[in-house]
């Protein structure tokens, strides 16, 4: 059973474009909710990530958007970039660092 | 400081083999998390250690083992191997092993044949 559902799987975006990423989950004990950006080869890298606290937190061209009641959150990419395409993962935890990961979304941004 | 390193960074088995991979987690930190990823179920969480001591463990079957280290260096064992088993495995590393900001190592690619 998939605990949190990642949308679309996979996107294309055009320089200086908005990439939207999103994710739902079903546990309302859920209250950690980071996203990752993963490269070929590499490791997924924490990107961003957002308490159940507050509605939006940004950082730099990165958004979390969060809307508890839908038990959804979304990533925006704001003025997506070549060196943005990878693979991104959003996450939920509740315990300990147990995290349930989304299925990805590989993102690709044409120049 | 340095990141969380994993080795080997690539490994090819055969069938009813066993596989031992190791992780050293960031300097400081003392949690240390196992993840399999694969194409059809992406990351899945197999357990984390914090102290020596595993205190959380996925769905994953009893074949699939860990230990950690007084350093915090960390082993996660594979034994009597499936074709299924193919896949990259992470290690992430954390400060405590309260809901912590993960910081991933590069993964080994296990191959079974």
């Amino acid at each position: 059973q998939q605990q949190v559902k990642q949308s679309p799987q996979s996107l294309i975006v055009q320089k200086g474009g908005i990439s939207i990423i999103n994710c739902a989950y079903e546990n309302t004990a859920f209250d950690y909710f980071p996203w990752y950006q993963q490269f070929p080869g590499k490791g997924p890298a924490l990107l961003i990530a957002i308490r159940p606290d507050v509605s939006e937190k940004k950082e730099g061209r990165f958004t979390i958007s969060f809307n508890k009641s839908a038990k959804q959150f979304s990533l925006h990419i704001m003025d997506s970039q070549p060196g943005d395409s990878a693979t991104y993962f959003c996450a939920a935890s509740h315990t300990g660092n147990q995290f349930y990961f989304g299925t990805g979304t590989s993102l690709t941004v044409i120049p | 400081k340095a990141g969380v390193t994993q080795t080997p960074r690539y490994l090819i088995k055969t069938r009813g083999q066993q596989v031992t991979l190791s992780c050293s987690p960031i300097s400081g930190h003392r949690s240390v998390s196992w993840y399999q990823q694969t194409p059809g179920q992406g990351l899945q969480f197999l357990f984390e250690y914090f102290s020596e001591t595993q205190r959380n463990k996925g769905n994953f079957p009893g074949r699939f083992s860990g230990r950690q280290f007084s350093n915090s260096r960390s082993e996660m064992n594979v034994s009597t191997l499936e074709l299924g088993d193919s896949a990259l495995y992470l290690c992430a590393s954390s400060f405590t092993s309260g809901v912590d900001t993960q910081y991933f190592g590069p993964g080994t690619r296990l191959t079974v044949l």
